[in-house]
């Protein structure tokens, strides 16, 4: 069974980093491109990047743009999110989510990490 | 950038009602590129619906989508308990994701 498994939120103050972490199973990882998603507290699902499946490409949402990196290491099966000069409008649910081989959509979602910013 | 808005905010129905939700998209593109998910409190997304009408594995069939250019359905036809959640559109293309707002579907 697809499994995806988030790690590594916390409590950060504003200006701090945090790096998430995402460890797939279940499926052949290097095959699948991968996205993170966040929400925020009460609110809706806002994408905020994605990498193809060798890492040779990425995308970011302006919001994160400069201060998120997102990698992987298909050899150990896991998704990062490096966050850098984290504000208190970062705070969310950072979901790893799985995009479709047939297509853009995302078929298989984590559980999700919290990720508090605040002084 | 494509915006999605989703109406109604919140949905009140009661059990066995037909539950209609709408996704209005700010300008017209391919049907292939719109997905359904719903959320419960506390859990992940889990996706119901992708390019437009096709249901994902293990959704049952009163679930539907439908629609196409800038006005996209999601219907269930009768609502059970477990139904009650958030749903959200999205719209997929290379190198751009967008959700809707979400609809709200609570029991009356």
């Amino acid at each position: 069974e697809v499994q995806l498994v988030e790690s590594g939120g916390g409590l950060v103050q504003p200006g701090g980093s945090l790096r998430l972490s995402c460890t797939a199973s279940g499926f052949t990882f290097s095959s699948y491109w991968m996205h993170w998603v966040r929400q925020a507290p009460g609110k809706g699902l806002v994408w905020v990047s994605r990498i193809n499946s060798d890492e040779s490409s990425t995308h970011y949402a302006d919001s994160v743009k400069g201060r998120f990196t997102i990698s992987r290491d298909n050899a150990k099966n896991t998704l990062y999110l490096q966050m850098n000069s984290l504000r208190a409008e970062d705070t969310a649910v950072y979901y790893c989510a799985r995009r479709s081989g047939a297509g853009g959509f995302f078929d298989w979602w984590g559980r999700g990490t919290l990720v508090t910013v605040s002084s | 950038e494509i915006v999605l808005t989703q109406s109604p905010g919140t949905l009140s129905l009661s059990p066995g009602e037909r539950a209609t939700l709408s996704c209005r998209a700010s300008q017209t593109f391919s049907s292939s590129y719109l997905a359904w998910y719903q959320q419960k409190p506390g859990q992940a997304p889990r996706l119901l619906i992708y390019d437009a009408s096709s249901r994902a594995t293990g959704i049952p069939d009163r679930f539907s989508g439908s629609g196409s250019g800038t006005d996209f359905t999601l219907t269930i036809s009768r609502l059970e308990p477990e139904d009650f959640a958030v749903y959200y559109c999205q719209h997929y293309v290379t190198s751009l994701w967008t959700f809707g707002q979400g609809t709200k579907v609570e029991i009356k």
